[in-house]
């Protein structure tokens, strides 16, 4: 079943902060973030692990509660460049040897000047 | 290194006709994926492989077929084309088990008249 992502989109101005979060009903093993300019492919932001949490870049950072399964991803001080779609993507423990990854469906950020 | 080249770009098929999309990797990796993302939906995933001569079916397997005959390459076959097939397709890649993010290809855009 497919993660559920909050907000659907969101509106920033430049150096505002933001948070997305990612709900699962089912348990996790990992979770990914992507992030999606308009006609390109996903790019990887982060993965998160069960049992661990691990921060990919300096202003983009990310926590994972695997009780309440449940990730959230945070965006401080928000460039031009944060702009674009965020995407969750998330593997159950009777997974985790395929790497496969259900994706929700999407948070839209722009990042106005 | 040109990291996932998928081929073609683009493509307009008219129902009931048969292609298939190319997926070729130079990183040496072992798992590799063939995802559609339409509209407010996501990336759901279609097949996988987790090596040369395996495949398996993902969320929404119907009306494809898949083969990886050689490591380096994962084919998406259409034997039918349908308008609900009318899509963009996106191949990933990733090193193994645990190995951190998807590595994505530039993605097929897809219409079926």
């Amino acid at each position: 079943q497919q993660p559920v992502q909050s907000p659907q989109a969101v509106i920033l101005r430049e150096g505002e902060d933001a948070v997305i979060n990612c709900s699962s009903s089912k348990a996790l093993y990992s979770v990914h973030w992507y992030r999606q300019k308009h006609g390109e492919a996903p790019v990887f932001l982060m993965i998160l692990l069960k049992g661990g949490e691990q921060k990919g870049h300096e202003k983009i950072s990310a926590s994972f509660n695997e009780k309440k399964q449940q990730s959230s991803l945070y965006l401080t001080a928000s460039q031009l460049s944060y702009s674009g779609t965020y995407f969750c993507g998330t593997s159950s423990p009777g997974s985790s040897n395929t790497g496969k990854l259900i994706f929700g469906q999407g948070t839209t950020l722009q990042v106005k000047p | 290194n040109a990291g996932v080249t998928q081929t073609p770009k683009f493509r307009v098929l008219k129902t009931g006709q048969s292609m298939t999309l190319l997926c070729a990797q130079d990183m040496n990796h072992e798992y590799m994926y063939w995802y559609r993302q339409d509209p407010g939906m996501g990336l759901r995933l279609i097949h996988y492989s987790v090596g040369e001569g395996t495949t398996a079916k993902g969320e929404v397997p119907d009306g494809y077929n898949v083969s990886r005959l050689k490591k380096q390459n994962f084919l998406l076959g259409l034997e039918s084309a349908a308008p609900s097939q009318t899509s963009v397709y996106f191949c990933a890649s990733l090193p193994g088990q645990g190995a951190g993010g998807y590595t994505f290809g530039s993605g097929t855009r897809l219409t079926v008249v």
